[in-house]
């Protein structure tokens, strides 16, 4: 069936950088997605990349996508205490026929960032 | 403009009783959807509707009823609580005209406990 892998859990200190990474399976999701969930409230949309681009930078966040290795990951640099939260992959599959909008999460990555 | 509201924000239940979730969005969304989040298990989506009047199952719609008879309203539905069901549930609405790169709206979740 279709899955979204991620880890689980990541811990960095106050400064450093933190990448988080997801793996997916259905080749043709058209947008990837990271979602961020902090403590007590609903997922927000963080950030998305279009299929056909390898990379998207939008200020503190850099987006990787390998599509041959359907690997994804997220960059955040000098990551801040405001930045722990849980952050979600997702794929939009096509066996929703692209028309419904679903999408597949994973687990989510859980960010500590220690001062 | 509330964006998705969700109620009640808590609840207990005893095996065997009923209850509805209300979701509400104010941004004429087309779609909208119910997940449950349990830990270790990500988000799993229990039904969709892409339109007043319409529904459909998601992965996990065992136990759940919906209906949508407003195009702003989507109420989730609890014939006989289990504990199984015991979980935080997280309604979202995204817009037909935003399908293609699919931004979910969520809302604040509902936490719910069977016993």
């Amino acid at each position: 069936g279709e899955d979204v892998e991620q880890s689980l859990f990541l811990s960095v200190r106050e400064g450093d950088s933190s990448v988080i990474n997801c793996t997916y399976t259905d080749s043709s999701s058209t947008y990837l997605y990271w979602y961020k969930q902090e403590p007590g409230a609903g997922l927000q949309l963080l950030t998305y990349i279009f299929s056909n681009m390898d990379m998207k930078q939008d200020q503190r966040l850099t987006v990787l996508l390998n599509k041959k290795d359907k690997h994804l990951s997220l960059r955040i640099a000098d990551t801040q205490t405001g930045d722990s939260a849980i952050y979600f992959c997702a794929e939009s599959p096509s066996y929703y026929g692209g028309s419904q909008g679903n999408l597949i999460f994973g687990k989510g990555t859980k960010l500590s960032v220690k001062p | 403009n509330a964006g998705v509201t969700q109620t009640p924000k808590f609840r207990v239940l005893k095996t065997g009783q009923s209850m509805t979730l209300l979701c509400a969005q104010d941004m004429n969304h087309e779609y909208m959807y119910w997940y449950r989040q349990d830990p270790g298990m990500g988000l799993r989506l229990i039904h969709y509707s892409v339109g007043e009047g319409t529904t459909a199952k998601g992965e996990v719609p065992d136990g759940y009823n919906v209906s949508r008879l407003k195009k702003q309203n989507f109420l989730l539905g609890l014939e006989s609580a289990a504990p199984s069901q015991t979980s935080v549930y997280f309604c979202a609405s995204s817009s037909l005209r935003a399908v293609a790169y699919n931004e979910q709206f969520f809302g604040p979740g509902t936490r719910l406990t069977v016993l």
